[in-house]
């Protein structure tokens, strides 16, 4: 069975642009979780949906948003980039929205690279 | 969320055991341990989890103290593929939401 999948694998964008950010879940999960990760840290929580509803979101700029589809496919969009962007973006899907014992499970991730 | 406390750095004989130690002195009665490892550039990898009991799987051990403020994550015989930096998160469940808070993590070199 197919993991956490992420697209692009890298992508490299100048200031101001904006980019667009794909992850498809473990088939039969409803929850998809968004993580940024700089560069020397460890990830940074940005949201979490369930079922294409926004059930938690870390401190993160309104320039973040994302959303989640009927198939449960989800996007993350960011808007205005700054160079502090730059990261590595991660997508995690669980089966529920955080039950018992509900196991997140990471992509490979999205480099993207500012400009 | 309760914090977690690891040791910045570690080695291991390759072969040998790794015991990587985790301190969670504020955790709660429905917050769960759980242990992530990322090599590098990639994705965090999920190893274990456990409430209160000890638990084995394919990849390793985790031993949770009875008081449950610290844990151990046994690695029993490590390879270089095993070097990473391991993440130990303690995570509330049955919350209808989940949030990982990451650390700075171990970073586990295992030599030859």
């Amino acid at each position: 069975d197919a993991g956490v999948t992420q697209s692009p694998t890298h992508l490299i964008k100048t200031r101001g642009q904006h980019v667009t950010l794909r992850c498809s879940p473990i088939s039969g999960h409803k929850s998809v979780s968004w993580y940024q990760q700089v560069l020397g840290q460890g990830p940074q929580f940005i949201f979490q949906y369930y079922e294409k509803e926004e059930r938690g979101r870390g401190n993160f700029p309104d320039r973040f948003s994302a959303r989640q589809f009927p198939n449960y496919s989800s996007e993350l969009n960011v808007n205005a980039l700054l160079l502090g962007d730059s990261a590595l973006y991660l997508c995690a899907s669980t089966a529920g929205p955080g039950g018992y014992q509900e196991t997140q499970y990471f992509g490979p991730g999205t480099r993207l690279l500012v400009l | 969320d309760a914090k977690t406390t690891q040791p910045p750095s570690m080695d291991c004989a390759e072969g040998r055991a790794a015991n990587l130690p985790c301190n969670h002195s504020t955790i709660s009665g429905n917050e769960y341990v759980y242990w992530y490892r990322q090599i590098h550039s990639q994705g965090p990898q999920y190893i274990i989890h456990g409430l209160k009991n000890n638990e084995t799987n394919e990849m390793a051990s985790l031993i949770i103290t009875e008081d449950r403020k610290s844990s151990t994550l046994i690695l029993p015989h490590a390879t270089l593929r095993d070097t990473a930096v391991y993440y130990c998160i303690v995570i509330p469940v049955g919350t209808g939401f989940q949030k990982l808070v990451f650390g700075t993590g171990t970073r586990l070199l295992v030599s030859p």
